[in-house]
């Protein structure tokens, strides 16, 4: 079984630029969550859909990053403009949901921004 | 709002040695804890996930036990070996699907 796929791996850019990621979840999981983690620090949650729905999205910074996921399967998130210190690894994670004590998130490779 | 921290922030050990990783938290209520492995420059692989209505889970080597009531988790790994070398992190949720993150504890096992 495929895991989540993430895509691209590595992007660098100048500041002021925009910048799109995709992921695509692992069949069947209708729960799909993008995390940030900078430099030596754990993943913080932006944004989590439950199907094509944003059901938390209270950390996204809603003037530049924007997601969708249409159809509750593939999401993408875009930052425009890109700044400095949004640097970081985005992280795509889904789980099953629907059982309140069953929520393991599995995780996929993660795309490195470099913003100069 | 759920707090996690993790101690030590790095940890080096020889070949061969049983460590434990520590990991607490501050809003007991929770369902379950999960348990994760990261590479450098890689994503985050789920190590173990503990039901609130147990006590330890294992896998292989490593055992992870959780005490709701003090609020901590702990990550046994025995007879440790060098690619165990990774970072390990704990996250606990916040309500129902949110994950918080402790910052790691960024294991070297010397050969």
């Amino acid at each position: 079984e495929a895991g989540v796929v993430q895509s691209p791996r590595y992007k660098i850019i100048e500041k002021k630029q925009p910048v799109a990621f995709w992921c695509n979840p692992i069949s069947g999981h209708n729960t799909l969550y993008w995390y940030r983690q900078n430099l030596g620090q754990g993943p913080e949650l932006l944004i989590r859909y439950e199907n094509e729905e944003a059901v938390d999205d209270s950390q996204l910074p809603k003037d530049r990053f924007s997601a969708e996921r249409l159809k509750g399967v593939d999401s993408t998130l875009k930052i425009q403009p890109a700044e400095l210190g949004d640097s970081a690894v985005y992280l795509c994670a889904s789980s099953l949901a629907g059982t309140l004590s069953y929520n393991e998130q599995f995780f996929g490779p993660g795309t490195r921004l470099t913003v100069l | 709002k759920q707090e996690v921290t993790q101690i030590p922030a790095a940890l080096s050990v020889p070949e061969g040695e049983n460590l434990v990783l520590n990991c607490s938290f501050t809003d007991s209520a929770i369902y379950n804890l999960q348990w994760f492995r990261q590479d450098p420059g890689k994503g985050l692989t789920s190590l173990l996930l503990i039901q609130s209505s147990q006590r330890e889970q294992t896998s292989g080597r490593l055992n992870a036990s959780l005490d709701k009531s003090s609020g901590r988790s702990t990550l046994y790994i025995a007879a440790s070996q060098p690619g165990d070398s990774a970072t390990y992190l704990c996250a606990a949720p916040q309500g129902a699907q949110k994950l918080v993150f402790g910052q790691g504890t960024r294991l070297t096992i010397n050969p």
